[in-house]
């Protein structure tokens, strides 16, 4: 069974930092670019960061570049949010997720759809 | 970068009732669009890709369709458990970018 799980979420005041973690079973991690995104309550779903399969590219919504770091170790089969001087409107249930396709797949892009989601991880950025 | 628009971003609608929701790009993104159904305290679920392609495992009642910079959403026949939101996504060059989201609810 494919599956993602989220741990790192929590309580921290403004300009802290949280890093965030997600466990990957049931594919090959190696094979497919992986994301951050989030969902932001009243507003909806927002994209947060994705990496290439072997971490070559790496790409981040201008909300959070500068801030937060995505990372990934395929032999741990795990990916990685490190989020530094966090805001208030960083607060959102964070989610990671396994890109459509594959890294053998000829197309123009980096990124195509999330086809697997985790359940999420909240993050809660107040003082 | 590119925006897109959701209409409507609210909808009251019954069991069997056909839906469309519209989603509408800034500028011409060829059939870079995808929609997702979100349910409460669930995590996203990928429905359509490429504007009109049916996700494994998803029921025909929902369909997309549209090119460059007007898509549509369908679902055929509401069921009672179709009651959630609904956003489109657009992939463009390294950016993933979504819709403010339609929610659906019942009338």
């Amino acid at each position: 069974e494919v599956q993602l799980v989220e741990s790192g979420g929590g309580l921290v005041q403004p300009g802290r930092s949280l890093r965030l973690s997600c466990a990957v079973s049931g594919f090959n991690i190696e094979e497919f670019a992986m994301h951050w995104a989030r969902l932001v309550p009243g507003t909806g779903l927002e994209w947060v960061a994705g990496i290439t399969w072997n971490s070559d590219n790496i790409h981040y919504a201008d909300s959070v570049k500068g801030r937060f770091t995505i990372s990934r170790d395929n032999d741990k089969k795990s990916l990685y949010l490190q989020m530094n001087s966090l805001r208030p409107e960083d607060t959102a249930l964070y989610y990671c997720a396994k890109d459509l396709r594959p890294s053998y797949y000829f197309g123009a892009y980096y990124y195509y759809a999330l086809d697997v989601w985790g359940q999420g991880t909240t993050v809660t950025v107040s003082s | 970068d590119i925006q897109l628009t959701q209409s409507p971003s609210s909808l009251a609608a019954s069991v069997g009732d056909r839906v469309t929701i519209t989603c509408q790009a800034s500028q011409d993104i060829g059939n870079r669009l995808n929609w997702y159904q979100q349910k409460r305290g669930k995590a996203p679920k990928l429905l359509i890709y490429d504007a009109s392609t049916l996700q494994a495992g998803v029921p025909a009642i929902f369909s997309g369709s549209g090119s460059g910079t007007d898509f549509t959403f369908i679902i055929s026949s509401l069921q009672p458990e179709d009651f959630a939101t609904y956003y489109c996504q657009v992939y463009d060059d390294v950016l993933l970018t979504f819709g403010q989201g339609t929610r659906l609810e019942i009338k």
